[in-house]
């Protein structure tokens, strides 16, 4: 079964670039969409975007013009970058899968998150 | 954006009651609404998918009913380890969102 796991810095300081990685095991990062989602602490699910492997991309209005995400697929991996970063970007980050067929898209699963404070 | 309105955003019950949570979003989606459960400190799980299907492995307590703008996540029997928030989502336009939560607490 696929398993993604983030990795990257806890601690990011103001208007620098937070980048992250989900590294994915179990399937091929080339088979399917993914997606990145945050959720500041205390507060509701943010969606942040997903690509697919063929450079096909759909970013969230609100964060696009700071958002790229990008594939490794020699390693299996997908990385978020978010430029210009504030204290409001300070949530957990999780990696997911999308699932889809004609009547949904949905993420499933989820790695198990991880935090990043902007601070400095 | 579809703006998306879980109610209510907190519910006390007890073990063994019939728990309803809806989602209501501001233009129909069909039937592209997902549900999720989030325990504290852990990722969010999928439970429900295109509104009414049960997603692998999840309990069939749960179920998902409704199409347009108004859908239901039903917990029948609730246990123990259903005491979680639980996020509606909707896939239908480009710009994905979710419900603000529910909390269900232990009464």
């Amino acid at each position: 079964q696929v398993q993604l796991q983030e990795s990257g810095p806890g601690l990011v300081k103001p208007s620098e670039t937070l980048s992250l990685t989900c590294s994915v095991s179990g399937g091929s990062i080339s088979s399917d969409y993914w997606s990145w989602i945050r959720q500041p602490p205390g507060k509701g699910l943010e969606w942040i975007g997903y690509f697919h492997y063929s450079g096909r991309t759909n970013y969230n209005p609100s964060l696009q013009s700071r958002v790229t995400m990008s594939v490794d697929t020699s390693k299996n991996q997908f990385s978020l970058n978010l430029s210009s970063v504030t204290a409001a970007d300070t949530a957990a980050y999780y990696c997911v899968r999308v699932g889809y067929s004609d009547i949904s898209d949905w993420f499933d699963p989820w790695g198990p998150g991880t935090l990043v404070i902007v601070s400095s | 954006d579809i703006q998306m309105t879980q109610s209510p955003s907190s519910l006390s019950a007890s073990v063994g009651d019939r728990v309803t949570i809806t989602c209501r979003t501001s233009q129909s989606v069909s039937r592209f609404l997902n549900w999720y459960q989030q325990k504290p400190g852990k990722a969010p799980k999928l439970l429900i998918y295109a509104a009414s299907s049960l997603q692998s492995g999840v309990p069939s307590r749960f179920s998902g009913s409704g199409s347009g703008t108004d859908f239901t996540l039903t917990i029948s029997n609730l246990q123990p380890e259903d005491f979680a928030s639980y996020y509606c989502q909707q896939s239908y336009t480009n710009t994905w969102t979710f419900g603000q939560g529910t909390r269900v607490e232990i009464k």
